[in-house]
């Protein structure tokens, strides 16, 4: 069973500051990560994947990669109100399925 | 981005009722997916299509569902005799052959079993 953890928040932050957001994966030959951010009642909307190991910056989002210690996490720089969502970590197996974790509520006050 | 529509938006059924959801991808996908979220819980994997046929499927995907492609355009998720604990949202998700790096997901359906 391939495992993938977030702790479900919610992770509040202030307007303008950074929110850090974590997962763990159990796979160790998991090779593809994604980031999806789902707002109540909507369906998940992609804000980022990752496949190496370090990195990866798209404007005000970052994820960043370690397999070594099966954990992705994402960035979100000068946060806004807007941002408040829960964020989904999501590993694609074999034949492309898909394993999502439960999802961190990030909630930015103004 | 890629169109995924879902019909309906929202579904109230009785418990023993059989449910069919609808869901429209573009033409040009590659992959199609079923899944299942339960209020407040993680979005779970159902079932998923490559070149037309069943490629994997959940533990949860017993003989309460099935799926079928009527007219070769849309895919239908059928509940047969829905249970209280079936109320969840429904999305269908493609991945596309011109981006395999993405999934794009339809707007839901909202199941409500009473």
């Amino acid at each position: 069973q391939k495992e993938v953890e977030q702790n479900s928040g919610p992770l509040s932050v202030p307007e303008g500051a950074i929110a850090s957001l974590n997962c763990t994966y159990s796979d160790r030959g998991s090779q593809s990560f994604f980031w999806y951010r789902q707002y109540s009642g909507k369906s998940p909307e992609l804000i980022m994947f990752i496949y190496s190991n370090g990195d990866k910056e798209d404007g005000r989002f970052t994820a960043q990669l370690n397999k070594a210690s099966q954990y992705v996490s994402l960035l979100i720089r000068d946060s806004q109100p807007s941002d408040s969502a829960t964020y989904l970590c999501a590993v694609k197996g074999n034949f492309n399925k898909f394993y999502f974790g439960s999802g961190t509520k990030l909630n930015v006050k103004p | 981005e890629p169109e995924v529509t879902q019909t309906p938006s929202h579904q109230v059924t009785q418990m023993g009722q059989e449910v069919i959801l609808r869901c429209v991808p573009i033409s040009n996908h590659l992959y199609f997916y079923w899944y299942r979220q339960i209020l407040g819980q993680k979005v779970e994997f159902l079932v998923s299509f490559y070149n037309n046929e069943i490629s994997e499927k959940s533990e949860i995907f017993d003989d309460q569902f099935s799926v079928e492609r009527p007219d070769g355009s849309n895919f239908t998720l059928k509940i047969r005799s829905t249970k209280l604990e079936d109320s969840a949202m429904y999305f269908c998700a493609i991945i596309t052959r011109s981006n395999t790096d993405t999934q794009y997901f339809g707007p839901g359906t909202r199941l409500t079993v009473l």
